[in-house]
């Protein structure tokens, strides 16, 4: 079983409304979350990086939460653009081990 | 800075041939990355290094693949002999002590098909 999953696999939106984007995981231990984005044909680049103590990290319009107990992030996206279109993958990190989830396709339409 | 650089950006090959892909990282990063990527599994670590040292290779899928870092700014990912279930985007990441608190910076891939 995979150590982190994503809810929901996909989703479409229209441009200008919210979507928040789940990571549940069971990596123990725990050291570190990130969110990546991931632009179709590119490589992923750094949302969000988040240890223990840290509940909720922003960037612009991506706001990432993070309770540790139990072992849960969100990503939201606030006022979604078309440039949002992209796959979004949770990374937990733990015992010198990194942990993946599949991603969350997210399409916004005008 | 120019970022992460990866040769070749795609690369075909007939079952059984060696593949070399390449990775030069960001200057100043000691940490470098080789991930997988498919559409089935996802991103897969394949293994990483830390001031050219391979620390974790476990992700390393069997025998056939080897990878080297001779020096900072340089890393191999070698596939011999090559198998069509090998086809898969590659990616090569740099970062500074490990990206536990920056992240790690990713390059374009090396899509690779294997025939």
């Amino acid at each position: 079983k995979n150590q982190v999953e994503q809810s929901p696999q996909s989703l479409i939106i229209l441009e200008g409304k919210n979507c928040t984007l789940q990571c549940n995981y069971t990596v123990s231990p725990f050291s570190n979350l990130r969110w990546y984005k991931q632009d179709t044909g590119r490589g992923p680049v750094s949302l969000t990086i988040m240890t223990f103590s840290e509940n909720t990290k922003s960037n612009g319009r991506y706001t990432a939460t993070l309770d540790a107990d139990t072992k849960q992030s969100s990503l939201h996206i606030t006022a979604s653009q078309l440039s949002d279109s992209a796959s979004y993958i949770c990374v937990v990190s733990g015992n010198n081990r990194l942990a993946f989830g599949k991603g969350n396709q997210v399409v916004v339409i005008p | 800075d120019a970022g992460v650089i990866q040769s070749p950006r795609h690369e075909v090959t007939e079952m059984g041939q060696e593949v070399t892909l390449r990775c030069k990282p960001i200057s100043g990063h000691n940490s470098l990355f080789w991930y997988r990527q498919t559409m089935m599994r996802g991103l897969e670590l394949l293994i990483y290094f830390n001031n050219n040292v391979p620390i974790d290779d476990s992700g390393m899928p069997e025998d056939r693949f080897s990878a080297k870092m001779p020096n900072a700014s340089f890393s191999t990912l070698k596939i011999q002999p090559s198998e069509p279930r090998d086809s898969a985007v590659y990616f090569c990441a740099s970062s500074y002590d490990q990206g536990a608190l920056t992240g790690q910076y990713f390059g374009p891939g090396t899509r690779l098909t294997v025939t």
